[in-house]
């Protein structure tokens, strides 16, 4: 059964640093996701990505991220200068079309000190 | 601003005990309210989607009902294999219609 793979598992980096987090979503689907849930909290919305661009954002998605979908099977998002709230565990998801069911990945998660 | 309010927030039962899980909702339009289980640590994994009141749908021991206000999971004669965080989460046409916005979850904890 296909599903949404994410790489790494576990990402620990020093504050100010630079990450990213990759994914590769279900091959025919075509929105892709990416979530994050802090520990102990919701799983919160980040940001949509549709046709090569992003479709929407939440009000957590500022600046310091950003998104690409570099061949035709990764996703990654991008952290530019991460921060000591940016710790928690990160999920990619794909859908195949608007409306339909979001399958997640394993998630990413990420310790920044 | 839509909310999804999930309850109880934990929920302990003996095997075989059946039980139902509520999730209210407020939305603007619902395109779809969404079922997942979550072990810890794990993603997310879809259980069910719903889109309009009335609706109902089954799988193994879960079956999750739909009304124009909240939604139900009820869970027959559970094993110990049926603990984990079960989450809801509602689509909405008319506040962006791809987030999903997730309640806090229901943590079901079943004793053999």
């Amino acid at each position: 059964e296909p599903e949404v793979t994410q790489t790494p598992s576990h990402q620990v980096t020093q504050m100010g640093q630079e990450v990213i987090l990759r994914c590769v979503p279900i091959s025919n689907h075509l929105y892709f996701y990416w979530y994050r849930q802090i520990l102990g909290q919701k799983v919160e919305f980040l940001v949509s990505f549709y046709n090569n661009e992003i479709s929407e954002k939440s009000e957590i998605f500022d600046d310091q991220f950003s998104v690409e979908r570099p061949d035709g099977s990764n996703f990654t998002l991008k952290i530019r200068s991460t921060k000591l709230e940016d710790s928690a565990m990160y999920f990619c998801a794909s859908s195949p079309d608007r409306g339909y069911e979001q399958y997640f990945g394993p998630g990413t998660r990420l310790t920044v000190t | 601003e839509d909310q999804v309010t999930q309850s109880p927030e934990a929920l302990r039962l003996q095997e075989g005990e059946s039980s139902s899980l509520n999730c209210s909702y407020t939305v603007s339009g619902l395109r779809g309210l969404f079922w997942y289980r979550q072990d810890p640590g794990k993603g997310p994994e879809f259980l069910f989607t719903l889109y309009s009141a009335g609706e109902e749908k089954e799988k193994e021991r879960l079956k999750a009902t739909l009304t124009k206000k909240e939604s139900f999971l009820h869970i027959t004669a559970p094993k110990p294999e049926d603990s984990a965080t079960y989450l809801c989460a509602v689509q909405d046409y008319y506040q962006g219609n791809t987030p999903l916005v997730f309640g806090k979850g229901t943590r079901l904890s079943v004793i053999a």
